[in-house]
């Protein structure tokens, strides 16, 4: 089992549309959580990071984490063809003192 | 936010010879480098964690006599790919934790170098 695994996507949706991104963890110990965002050729860039069990907003970014599943997602409202880019999960391991990544789930926003 | 570069962003290079690549944090103390290495169409790869003072943590597959790591200050690692082959190009990226950051546990990314081994 990864330590950390997306869907690859890619997940295609309208502009104007939701975009849910999904992210499972192994390590029930994790903290802290990160999502990354990486356009093509770039470096990631942090979008949001959530500590806490339940939602928290930014903007268009929704967070939502559930430690009893091991879940973090990321909702993006308003989708628009800027967004459509590569999308990382990271989660902090105690154990290793390092964040580990997701393979990345691919968004693309059609206009 | 903290800021980190990467110089150079870009660098093509001979196959056999080796390549440093530099990265700063500007605005903060950076006690934790990280060094990752992606190629197209993949996701990060770390490959080394940076202590400032000690020696560099390799994750298991990378050859730490040619990927030689240097953490010499709080605000300056580097990297560099000793002996470069074509199978060594790739985009390296860094990323730096300090303590006085307002997030725990987060990495602040520099702008990664694009390495061509002809």
């Amino acid at each position: 089992q990864k330590e950390v695994e997306q869907n690859s996507g890619p997940l295609s949706v309208p502009e104007g549309a939701i975009a849910s991104l999904n992210c499972t963890y192994s390590d029930r110990g994790s903290q802290s959580f990160f999502w990354y965002r990486q356009y093509s050729g770039k470096s990631p860039e942090l979008i949001m990071f959530i500590y806490s069990n339940g939602d928290k907003e930014d903007g268009r970014f929704t967070a939502q984490l559930n430690k009893a599943s091991q879940y973090v997602s990321l909702l993006i409202r308003d989708s628009q063809p800027s967004d459509s880019a590569t999308y990382l999960c990271a989660v902090f391991m105690e154990y290793g003192n390092k964040l580990v990544f997701g393979a990345g789930t691919i968004l693309r926003v059609k206009s | 936010g903290a800021v980190v570069s990467q110089h150079p962003s870009w660098v093509i290079c001979k196959s056999g010879t080796s390549v440093k690549i530099e990265c700063r944090s500007l605005d903060f103390q950076a006690t934790t480098m990280f060094w990752y290495r992606q190629f197209p169409k993949q996701s990060l790869m770390l490959m080394a964690t940076s202590n400032e003072g000690s020696k560099a943590t390799y994750e298991q597959g990378v050859e730490k006599d040619k990927f030689l790591i240097n953490h010499a200050s709080l605000t300056l690692s580097t990297l560099t790919v000793t002996s470069a082959h074509p199978e060594d190009s790739s985009f390296y990226i860094c990323s730096a934790r300090g303590t006085s950051g307002q997030i725990s546990h987060e990495q602040f990314f520099g702008p990664g170098t694009r390495l061509t081994v002809l």
